[in-house]
């Protein structure tokens, strides 16, 4: 199957400060990209759908200027945190989808964000 | 609003059983079905996908699609303590551009 990366798996951050989350797709092209966002027991909530250079589309409730998305390449996703408080702190999970006519998605590993 | 409605469990199956896990889903439209398997602190795996009603089958799952009664199932034969998981199931207009919905998962417990 696909390979999608994510790095960090891990971050720890002190409130206020700002962080970035990189989807990678390892061998396939990912025209489009979702991020989703997964508290603690709870059920996967999609943020936003990120196609391959245009602006994302985000869901509603989640803020744009606050979760920013950049699909600058084929390859590449990466989602910022900015000004990240405590109630920020989940589990932020990408996945991509392989081009136009086919429905698979594969999910990277997960960021475990923890915001102090 | 298109819905994905799954049983929250915890499903709890003996090691060896058949594990049957079910979803309905609210948009006839749907074309595309899939199955996830989130273990706990990890991210969610695919596991199948079905486009025909039937059965199709895969080792010891089968997935069974039934348009007409808007159900998709997911079976797990010789079920097996590493079976223990979430199962999400996830459903999709077809064409590579519709954004899948995503039930809330069922969770599985296969006992020894």
């Amino acid at each position: 199957g696909a390979v999608v990366s994510q790095h960090p798996s891990r971050v720890i951050c002190k409130s206020g400060t700002s962080v970035k989350i990189e989807c990678r797709s390892l061998d396939f092209q990912a025209t489009t990209m979702f991020w989703y966002r997964q508290f603690p027991k709870k059920s996967l909530m999609l943020m936003a759908t990120s196609n391959e250079g245009s602006k994302a589309t985000y869901e509603q409730g989640v803020e744009k200027d606050k979760f920013l998305i950049n699909h600058a390449s084929l390859t590449l996703s990466t989602l910022t945190v900015t000004s990240a408080h405590p109630e920020d702190s989940s589990f932020y999970i990408c996945s991509a989808r392989e081009s136009q006519g086919r429905d698979e998605q594969f999910f990277g590993p997960g960021t475990r964000l923890t915001v102090l | 609003q298109k819905e994905v409605e799954q049983n929250s469990g915890p499903l709890s199956v003996p090691e060896g059983a058949i594990a049957s896990l079910n979803c309905t889903y609210s948009d006839r439209g749907s074309q595309s079905f899939f199955w996830y398997r989130q273990y706990s602190g990890k991210s969610p795996e695919l596991i199948m996908f079905i486009y025909s009603n039937g059965d199709k089958e895969d080792g010891r799952f089968t997935a069974q699609l039934n348009k007409a009664s808007q159900y998709v199932s997911l079976l797990i034969r010789d079920s097996q303590p590493s079976d223990s998981a979430t199962y999400l199931c996830a459903v999709a207009a077809s064409g590579g551009s519709y954004i899948p919905t995503f039930g809330r998962g069922t969770s599985l417990i296969v006992h020894p």
